[in-house]
């Protein structure tokens, strides 16, 4: 079975730095691109930042690029989301997600895991 | 990069049709194959309803169908059920540096 855990979400404060883990179970990741999702409580959804899945590319959107930085272990089948200089935008709930490649088969969502940064 | 466009609430009957619209441009719905749809229900992750713009994961019930005509897709609800009230969100492949990108969300409510 397909399975993707979101871990290390929490309280942090503005300006401080958070990384996130997704393991990732019934895959390998090195055969899917991985992305990760934000949704403020009670808004929409932003793409925050993607991994090809030969890992050689990154993507970052907009109000993450060069604070955030995407990364994997293929070794422990984990991706790893590090968030540098959070802001209190940054507050939202983050997914996992991975892609077949070459489509736009979102096919599995992890549960979430709450970012709040807050003083 | 903006965010794709969609009605912020459609509704209908049990039974009725429905249609979600989800208006980009030619950087990403108009240029791409890659529109995908996603429901959402409250406290929930999204999950995937169409991928590339007309095909449905095994399991996605045939009333739920999706298209595309210039930069335009569509996602249409046949036979509307209680359980099909939700959020739903669009999805496009785009040229700019995020890769892909969300519609603003669209609330469904069945009547």
């Amino acid at each position: 079975e397909v399975q993707l855990v979101e871990s290390g979400g929490g309280l942090v404060q503005p300006g401080g730095s958070l990384r996130l883990s997704c393991s990732a179970s019934g895959f390998t990741l090195s055969n899917y691109a991985m992305h990760w999702v934000r949704q403020v409580p009670g808004k929409g959804l932003e793409y925050v930042s993607a991994i090809n899945n030969d890992g050689t590319r990154t993507y970052y959107g907009v109000s993450v690029k060069g604070r955030f930085t995407i990364s994997r272990d293929i070794s422990k089948n984990t991706l790893y989301l590090q968030m540098n200089s959070l802001r209190d935008e940054d507050t939202a709930v983050y997914y996992c997600v991975r892609r077949l490649p070459g489509t736009s088969n979102f096919d599995n969502w992890g549960q979430g895991t709450l970012v709040t940064v807050s003083s | 990069q903006s965010a794709l466009t969609q009605p912020a609430s459609v509704s209908g009957s049990p039974g009725q049709s429905i249609t979600i619209s989800c208006t980009g441009t030619s950087s990403d719905v108009g240029g791409y194959k890659y529109v995908s749809w996603y429901q959402q229900h409250p406290g929930k992750a999204p999950k995937l309803m169409i991928y590339d713009v007309s095909n449905r994961p095994s399991g996605i019930s045939d009333r739920f169908s999706g298209s595309k005509s210039g930069n335009t897709a569509s996602l249409t609800i046949s036979g509307l059920q209680a359980e099909d009230e939700a959020d739903y969100y669009c999805s496009s492949y785009t040229s700019s540096d995020t890769l892909y990108v969300f519609g603003t969300g669209t609330r469904v409510t069945v009547l």
